[in-house]
């Protein structure tokens, strides 16, 4: 059974263009969270969705950013007109269900640089 | 708010020493908490957890127990090895926010051989 993979691992985007990060989450896992880590900071909470649904975006900027979780396929976190302010670690996490005691599993992340 | 609140790093022992790592929170409700730890250039690994007051965490040689009385989740081992150097997170999540994870901003262990 994979772990929860996300490609890239590593990502360069000039400022302005758009960045696309995904996240295959463990097999029977309906549950996918985002979060990103800045430079010697902890990892801050985006938006957790399950299949087709937002369930909390509180964490997600109001501009640029947006994430999906299809019916088939990964998870997607697109970032639009990046800036370098958005350069960081982004890492999802999967569960196989919600509730405060489930394990999250994470992935490795996607290094994201903008130049 | 829901907060953590870690040591700032970076903590550097010698091999075979005493480890301590402190963890404080302050939670709206009735907390779970968890420690992860995360090597160089990878994800975070679940290390343990304890899901409600005195219970104690363990795995690897590390420990921590729910103190409620102190709001703390300190991490403990009694010999750290040089395998041990990573990040360390201390974490808590809530009931009513579902699995989402509230991070403290990690703390550096650097062990030297």
């Amino acid at each position: 059974n994979a772990g929860v993979m996300q490609n890239p691992r590593h990502l360069v985007r000039r400022r302005g263009q758009e960045a696309r990060l995904r996240c295959s989450p463990m097999k029977g896992h309906s549950h996918v969270y985002w979060y990103r880590q800045l430079p010697e900071e902890g990892l801050k909470f985006m938006v957790y969705l399950q299949k087709e649904n937002i369930i909390d975006e509180s964490g997600m900027p109001k501009e640029r950013f947006s994430a999906e979780f299809p019916k088939e396929g990964p998870s997607i976190l697109r970032i639009q007109q990046v800036v370098r302010g958005d350069s960081a670690a982004y890492f999802c996490a999967s569960s196989p269900r919600g509730g405060q005691n489930t394990e999250a599993f994470f992935g490795q992340g996607t290094r994201l640089t903008v130049v | 708010g829901n907060s953590v609140t870690q040591m700032e790093g970076p903590v550097t022992l010698s091999e075979e020493a005493f480890l301590t790592i402190n963890c404080t929170y302050t939670a709206t409700g009735y907390p779970s908490l968890f420690w992860y730890v995360q090597y160089p250039g990878e994800g975070l690994q679940l290390l343990l957890k304890a899901t409600k007051a005195d219970d104690k965490g363990s795995n690897k040689g590390f420990e921590a127990t729910y103190r409620k009385e102190t709001t703390s989740f300190h991490l403990e081992k009694g010999s750290v090895q040089v395998s041990d150097s990573a990040v360390y997170f201390c974490a808590l999540s809530l009931m009513e926010y579902g699995n989402k994870l509230v991070f403290g901003a990690g703390t550096i262990l650097r062990v030297k051989s």
